[in-house]
């Protein structure tokens, strides 16, 4: 079965940081493109940022409110992906989900749509 | 980068049909045929509906259907059904951070 399962949120105060991660099986972890999205109470989906394949050059891209304060990494021995948060805000409250590519029955991947979605992990941050 | 905008709430009864607009720039859904539509329904992750427009993965009802012009996507849902009540997201790539961006979400309501 493919599963993403998310771990590690929590209660943190503004400024502190916080390490995400999203433990993946059924599938070729490192295959794939990952990414994060939150979504705060009662608010909408948010991209927060993405991790390529290595063999598509491992790099990142973050959105602007996060950029400079989270690093997304993974570990593809372990089929782990990380999001390691720092200099958190109190605006950084939500629900962090993390998320892969649609791949179709060929085996062809769609980078620009995502399909298979853990249950997501609640980070608070407050004082 | 702004959210793309969606009416935040539609409503149909069983049976009918309903249309979920989704209106960027150039910069995004009018530039590329990146869209994405998500289905969430309360408490649960989201669920891809529809990929590069429109397309359907498979398992997903031919009763959702996606097309786009300009620099607006729409969603159509037809022969409503109660399991259709959820919120609605469309996604598109933006090339003005390299990055995506979503919908502000539309709430569909079967009476």
């Amino acid at each position: 079965e493919v599963q993403l399962v998310e771990s590690g949120g929590g209660l943190v105060k503004p400024g502190g940081s916080l390490r995400l991660s999203c433990a993946a099986s059924g599938f070729t972890f490192s295959n794939a493109w990952m990414s994060w999205v939150r979504q705060a109470p009662g608010k909408g989906l948010e991209w927060v940022g993405r991790i390529k394949s290595k063999t598509d050059g491992g790099t990142t891209d973050y959105a602007a409110p996060v950029k400079g304060r989270f690093t997304i990494s993974r570990d593809d021995s372990k089929n782990t992906l990380y999001l390691q948060m720092n200099s958190l805000k109190t605006e950084d409250t939500a629900v962090y989900y993390c998320t892969t590519d649609f791949v179709d029955s060929s085996g062809w991947s769609y980078h620009d749509a995502f399909d298979i979605w853990g249950q997501g992990t609640m980070v608070t941050v407050s004082s | 980068q702004s959210a793309l905008t969606q009416p935040a709430s539609v409503s149909g009864s069983p049976g009918q049909s309903i249309t979920i607009s989704c209106t960027g720039t150039s910069s995004d859904v009018g530039g590329y045929n990146y869209v994405s539509w998500y289905q969430q329904h309360p408490g649960k992750a989201p669920k891809l509906m529809i990929y590069d427009v429109s397309n359907r993965p498979s398992g997903v009802s031919n009763r959702f259907s996606g097309s786009k012009s300009g620099n607006t996507a729409s969603l159509t849902i037809s022969g409503l059904q109660a399991e259709d009540e959820a919120d609605y997201y469309c996604s598109s790539y933006t090339s003005s951070s390299t990055s995506y961006v979503f919908g502000t979400g539309t709430k569909v309501t079967v009476l």
